[in-house]
């Protein structure tokens, strides 16, 4: 079935360290996105991208950067991880040219900073 | 930017009765308004969406009524089921222009048996 494939699903690691999250579809979509999940927060947008040369800001992107390696891979880092950057991260696509689509989420990637 | 207020932020309710979760939204230009179902440990999906060129959407047990004057709009879920038990995110965009989706907190309905 066409998905969105995040690895790793879950991660610990210690302050200062850099870390990548990695999104993979098969769905064919050229948007992708990437948010936050904290409990009573909802879903932040960390950076998004409408294809593998464009890349956008989203509300909290300070402390992350991203890759478009080609339309199909959407990578966060975390360049100097901290505490506060603990949560839950997911990936998102969506088709089309405007944002009235349905995104489609991955499984997530639960993060934890030491 | 648009912003996106959801409430209540918790909702019990007996099994059989009706469950309805509100947002509003602040940016006029918004057109696109979908609902999100997170279950416990999955990732979030989509249920239903309505675009401002309709008043009401339904899709079995489940209904979403926009008021563009107002600026809210409302999930409505008939004969809860336990199955109904999970977290739902409203949200809301312009259909084109660099604004990307921009998501309520979040409403966590238990349904209870």
């Amino acid at each position: 079935d066409a998905d969105v494939t995040q690895t790793p699903r879950n991660r610990i690691t210690k302050t200062g360290k850099r870390i990548m999250l990695e999104c993979s579809q098969t769905k064919g979509h050229d948007r992708m996105y990437w948010y936050r999940q904290d409990p009573g927060l909802g879903l932040r947008l960390i950076y998004y991208s409408f294809d593998v040369k464009d890349i956008n800001k989203g509300e909290i992107s300070d402390g992350y950067s991203v890759s478009r390696q080609a339309q199909a891979k959407f990578s966060l880092s975390l360049e100097s991880a901290i505490p506060n950057q603990t949560a839950l991260y997911f990936c998102a696509t969506s088709l089309g040219t405007g944002h009235n689509q349905p995104q489609h989420f991955g499984d997530g990637t639960r993060l934890s900073i030491l | 930017g648009e912003n996106v207020e959801q409430h209540p932020s918790t909702l019990s309710v007996q099994e059989g009765d009706s469950a309805v979760i509100k947002c509003t939204y602040s940016d006029s230009a918004s057109n696109y308004f979908p609902w999100y179902k997170q279950e416990l440990g999955k990732r979030p999906q989509l249920i239903i969406d309505i675009r401002s060129n309709v008043g009401e959407k339904k899709d079995q047990r489940i209904a979403v009524t926009l008021n563009k004057t107002a600026k809210h709009f409302s999930l409505h879920i008939t004969e809860t089921q336990p199955e109904d038990s999970a977290v739902y995110f409203c949200a809301a965009s312009r259909a084109s222009g660099n604004t990307p989706l921009v998501f309520g907190k979040g409403t966590r309905l238990s349904v209870i048996a």
